[in-house]
């Protein structure tokens, strides 16, 4: 069985400070993974993906990935964050054709 | 390109009432995704078509629900009769191939069940 678990709910943080948004994950073969984020109102938008080599994955805004096999990790950080990173971030696994999300981070950013 | 474009965006209706969501997707995807999103559950798979064939609805709850893809520009989500659990968002996504990575997502249509 796939499952993705995201931990935190909520994150607040302040302005220009970095942040770790954790995503946990469960499956018996090898997986695809994605951070997605949410604008109030819109649809996901991709953030960055993980699907082979470099374990470290640089997306949009600043965000980057780091995935983790022996702790079936792949967390989101920004080592800097601006009220425009306010949003709901979702962490996602891709195999056999379907996308598994988690339940979704809500960023914060207070000024 | 537009984007993958959903109607109508809002939609307030009372329980019984036919309710009827449309979905264009991006030109030349061959993928199609229907997601509801609730507070409570979170983003659920309900079904997903590949070049217009069905190919998972085990994410649909019941037999109220159904979608049907005629053509590859455009998908239609059908609640009947509807009632006030089914209020949610549901959003549309697109893909060229799930297997690159990415879902495009619409906008998507905020059900209200009153």
């Amino acid at each position: 069985a796939q499952s993705v678990t995201q931990l935190d709910s909520q994150v607040p943080v302040f302005e220009e400070a970095p942040v770790e948004l954790r995503c946990n994950y469960s499956s018996s073969v090898s997986v695809y993974l994605f951070w997605y984020v949410q604008y109030p109102n819109q649809g996901l938008q991709l953030l960055l993906k993980y699907l082979s080599g470099s374990t470290l994955v640089k997306g949009i805004n600043g965000f980057e990935a780091e995935f983790n096999k022996s702790q079936t990790s792949f967390h989101l950080r920004k080592p800097s964050v601006h009220i425009s990173d306010t949003a709901e971030y979702f962490c996602a696994l891709y195999n056999f054709n379907k996308f598994y999300f988690g339940s979704g981070t809500k960023l914060n950013v207070k000024p | 390109d537009a984007g993958v474009i959903q109607s109508p965006r809002h939609e307030v209706t009372e329980m019984g009432q036919e309710v009827t969501l449309r979905c264009k997707p991006i030109s030349g995807h061959d993928y199609l995704f229907w997601y509801r999103q609730t507070m409570m559950r979170g983003l659920e798979l309900l079904i997903y078509f590949n070049n217009n064939v069905p190919i998972d609805d085990s994410g649909m709850p019941e037999d109220r629900f159904s979608a049907k893809m005629p053509n590859a520009s455009f998908s239609t989500l059908k609640i009947q009769p509807s009632e006030p659990r089914d209020s949610a968002v549901y959003f549309c996504a697109s893909s060229p191939g799930p297997r690159l990575g990415e879902l495009f997502f619409g906008e998507g249509s905020r059900l209200t069940v009153l």
